[in-house]
């Protein structure tokens, strides 16, 4: 089946740190990946995503890139703020799975001043 | 813009009582979906709806129903609710209905329930 793991939080570090969520999956087919943020008390929005092996998805100075031959999709951004506080989930969708997303556990990130 | 709406934002519930989750999106979207998030464990799908008028379980689907009433409605019945269906529900809809897996999904604030 298809499934992510992503390393569990919470993930403390300073403003300006270096952040680094490990996401990997296992997938029956050809997965699409996706970074999702939740902030807190409200819904979950798309962060990044990449649909073919090498892409590298960025935004908000995130970046990940989609790697097939360590089935990784790791989420970094060279320098945190205290706003980017949330959680942060990795998920992948494949074409024999209609329309599911499968989503890690969530990683919470707390940025401090 | 709206976007993705849900009602009520919290509930209560005493074990058996039933209650319904109403999502409604005005983006036009063809398909629509429920999903639960529970401590650890993100987000599972419950219910999706790759068009009106065509429902399909998804990954713990016992113990709901649900009802694609429109293009932009989509609700979540819990016929006699249990403890272990306290958890945040998310609804969420994306524009086409092949099922792209390169597809947004966009989703709602949340309804947190509690089930006594």
């Amino acid at each position: 089946g298809n499934s992510v793991t992503q390393m569990e939080g919470p993930v403390t570090l300073s403003e300006e740190a270096f952040l680094t969520i490990n996401c990997t999956y296992t997938a029956t087919g050809y997965p699409s990946l996706f970074w999702y943020v939740q902030y807190p008390g409200e819904g979950l929005q798309l962060l990044l995503k990449a649909t073919k092996a090498d892409d590298k998805g960025s935004n908000k100075g995130f970046e990940a890139t989609y790697r097939k031959e360590t089935t990784s999709f790791h989420l970094e951004k060279g320098s945190v703020q205290v706003s980017d506080s949330a959680v942060y989930f990795c998920a992948l969708r494949v074409n024999n799975a209609g329309n599911m997303l499968t989503f890690g556990g969530g990683t919470r990130l707390m940025v401090k001043p | 813009n709206a976007g993705v709406t849900q009602t009520p934002k919290f509930q209560v519930l005493k074990t058996g009582q039933s209650m319904t989750l109403q999502c409604a999106q005005d983006m036009n979207h063809n398909s629509m979906y429920w999903y639960r998030q529970d401590p650890g464990m993100g987000l599972r799908l419950i219910y999706y709806s790759a068009s009106e008028g065509t429902t399909d379980k998804g990954e713990v689907p016992n113990g709901y129903n649900v009802s694609r009433l429109n293009k932009r409605e989509f609700s979540l019945r819990l016929e006699s609710a249990a403890p272990s269906q306290t958890s945040v529900y998310f609804c969420a809809s994306s524009a086409g209905t092949s099922g792209s897996p390169q597809e947004t999904q966009y989703f709602g604030p949340g309804t947190r329930l509690l089930v006594l």
